[in-house]
Order: structure tokens, then sequence, then C-alpha cells
């Protein structure tokens, strides 16, 4: 199986800032990698997929990048509405998630 | 616009087996993607459960196969699973997800139930 980690396993940042997380693969799953975000009660929405295209809808301050086995996602101005666990997901079976990143405001 | 529903008993005994369906609205369970469960342990991450396809056709988590068993109704546009021996290990939120697939390759969860807790316990 694919393992997924993810750091920081939290953050706190100011309204504007820009956030970063990353999600390391251990193997390489190309650009095989998807990022979700999870409000408290609900189920989780896809923002970006193969690394780096941002899904119909999804507000542009929202982006990814990176191949191989290292990946980052970035909120480039940190709003209140972001505030959510970001959880990454590579594709190959079985399907695994990185254990998610918890995001609030400062 | 796709929609999923879990339903299912809320409350499984230990040692007994948590049954769900997601009914499929807006959309044929027929199309050409793969149809998953996923659950979340309350205050934890996701796990990938496993997914069928409307052939019948599934992929299981190793961690969990030998308890899983996932159905295709076509005739009711739904699927269900079935998970034996529960433990309260297995107490977690329950989704079903739509896997997209795209040039034969299955990609993204793109459409999700509101999710159904289900608790173990006598």
């Amino acid at each position: 199986d694919i393992q997924m980690t993810q750091s920081p396993s939290s953050l706190s940042a100011s309204v504007g800032d820009r956030v970063t997380i990353t999600c390391q693969a251990s193997q390489d799953i190309s650009n095989y990698l998807n990022w979700y975000q999870q409000k408290p009660g609900k189920a989780p929405k896809l923002l970006i997929y193969d690394a780096s295209n941002l899904e119909t809808g999804v507000p542009s301050r929202f982006s990814g990048s990176g191949s191989g086995t290292d990946f980052t996602f970035t909120i480039s101005s940190l709003q209140p509405e972001d505030i959510a666990t970001y959880y990454c997901q590579q594709y190959d079976n079985p399907v695994t998630f990185g254990p998610g990143t918890k995001v609030d405001i400062k | 616009q796709v929609q999923l529903q879990e339903s299912g008993p809320g409350l499984v005994k230990p040692s007994g087996t948590l049954s769900l369906t997601c009914a499929v609205s807006g959309g044929s369970i027929s199309s050409s993607n793969w149809w998953s469960w996923i659950r979340q342990p309350p205050g934890k991450g996701l796990e990938w459960i496993g997914e069928i396809y409307h052939s019948g056709s599934t992929n299981y988590n190793p961690s969990l196969k030998s308890r899983v068993t996932i159905s295709v109704d076509k005739s009711k546009n739904q699927f269900s699973l079935k998970l034996s021996s529960v433990t309260a290990a297995d107490t977690a939120v329950y989704y079903c997800a739509r896997r997209l697939v795209w040039l034969d390759v299955p990609y993204y969860f793109d459409y999700w139930g509101q999710g159904t807790l289900v608790t173990v316990s006598s």
C-alpha cells in the first residue's frame, strides 16, 4: 500500500495569510494526487485533482503542485470560510488518504 | 446533479454485521464510474473501504477485505456495504461516493453522500 503523510497536522493563520500544506507519498505516484476540504459535520469536497487542476467552481486562491512523491497545497489568501481539515489522496488501489491538516484562524 | 444517500441502522451490536445502502439519484449507477464506501472514525481521518463497478467487479481495502462485501442493485440504482464481525473500532461515519472514471482510469471522488454514523455497541 502507498502511505501518505501530511505536514503540518494543524496550523493557525491570519485572514489574508498564505497557507501551505505538504503531502508526501511513500512511492512515486506521478501526479495521481487529489486534495479535499472537509468542514465539520460535512462530507469532503474535491478541490484539486491530478495534483494541480482546480475543480470547477473552486476559488482560484486554492492551488496545488508537485509530482512523484512530494506535493504542495496552497491557499494564497486565507479566508474565514477556509476553516476546515484538508486531506490529500492518491489514486492507486488501495486508495489512501493523508492524515489531514486542520486549518484555523489565528 | 448526482446525489447519493446512505441509509441503514445507526447501531450495531459487537460481532454483528453492519449493513448500509447508498441510493443514487440524478445519474445511473451503470455509468462508467466506480462506486465507493469510505469511513471516518469520530475525530479521525478517512479510510477507503472498497468500491464496485456496475458489472459487479469489486476492489477492497486489504485491511478489511476478509470482512467486507460490496454489492450493486442496478434495478434500484443503489449499492450496498456489508461489514461482518464488527467491533467498537468500526464505529465511524460511513460515506458512499462516486469515483470518476476517465479514459478507463479511476480518478477522484466527485460526489459524496452526507454520511451516516454507525455505532458499534451492545
